[in-house]
């Protein structure tokens, strides 16, 4: 099971504002930087988020980061269509010595 | 242009092993971690293994612990996956990832296409 938990799910109609939470704890988010990733359907994952809050090059500033305790979140404000997406926090844990994933949030485009 | 090209997955019995490889390009590879992280068909993302630069650090996931090596070639710009004593719950694509930096804790910037491992008899 993973240290860090989302939402199943997410979904809204294009144009609005989707929030995706990332809960861990003080080992994991408490203690380092949360990173955010964005898989299509049928390909790899890609870097959608790191440092919390900071974009790679190419990525939309629709796409925002935020982190308040153990928690972190994904904001995508003027949902589009190609957003539709499973989307994964991730963070080093200091007590498993080990990189974590979250569960995954798939957000539904309607 | 960063790439990484995954091999050497593919159907193997239980109890087998297996190497996987990851060519890289595009980056100063001993400057960089390595990692791999693999998604069960249908199932989400877990980190398996991650690699200093030097290859001197390694990390492993409960799940492999004792069963997978990774490895590194830094001449080559290639990392090693050693997977002893398969089970079922291995079957999974396999992705090898870059970290962002020296040491994997600060997570991985750039992915490869993946490799299927598939464990059944």
């Amino acid at each position: 099971q993973s240290v860090l938990t989302q939402p199943p799910s997410a979904s809204g109609t294009p144009g609005q504002r989707v929030t995706i939470s990332c809960s861990g704890s003080t080992s994991n988010i408490g203690s380092n930087t949360v990173n955010w990733y964005q898989q299509l359907a049928g390909t790899a994952p890609k870097l959608l988020m790191y440092g919390n809050n900071q974009r790679p090059s190419g990525v939309p500033d629709r796409f925002s980061g935020s982190k308040s305790g153990t928690s972190a979140s994904l904001a995508i404000s003027g949902l589009q269509s190609e957003d539709e997406a499973d989307y994964y926090c991730g963070t080093w844990d200091d007590s498993l010595s080990a990189y974590a994933f979250g569960t995954g949030t798939k957000v539904t485009v309607l | 242009e960063v790439q990484l090209l995954e091999s050497g997955g593919g159907l193997v019995q239980p109890g087998g092993s297996l190497r996987l490889s990851c060519a890289a390009s595009g980056f100063t590879f001993s400057s960089h971690a390595m990692s791999w992280v693999r998604q069960a068909p249908g199932k989400g993302l877990e980190w398996v293994s991650g690699s200093s630069g030097s290859g001197t650090t390694t990390y492993y996931a409960d799940s492999v612990k004792g069963r997978f090596t990774i490895s590194r070639d830094n001449s080559k710009n290639t990392v090693y996956l050693q997977m002893n004593s398969l089970r079922a719950e291995d079957t999974a694509v396999y992705y090898c990832a870059k970290g962002r930096f020296y040491y994997d804790s600060a997570g991985s910037d750039y992915w490869g296409q993946g490799t299927l491992v598939t464990v059944a008899s």
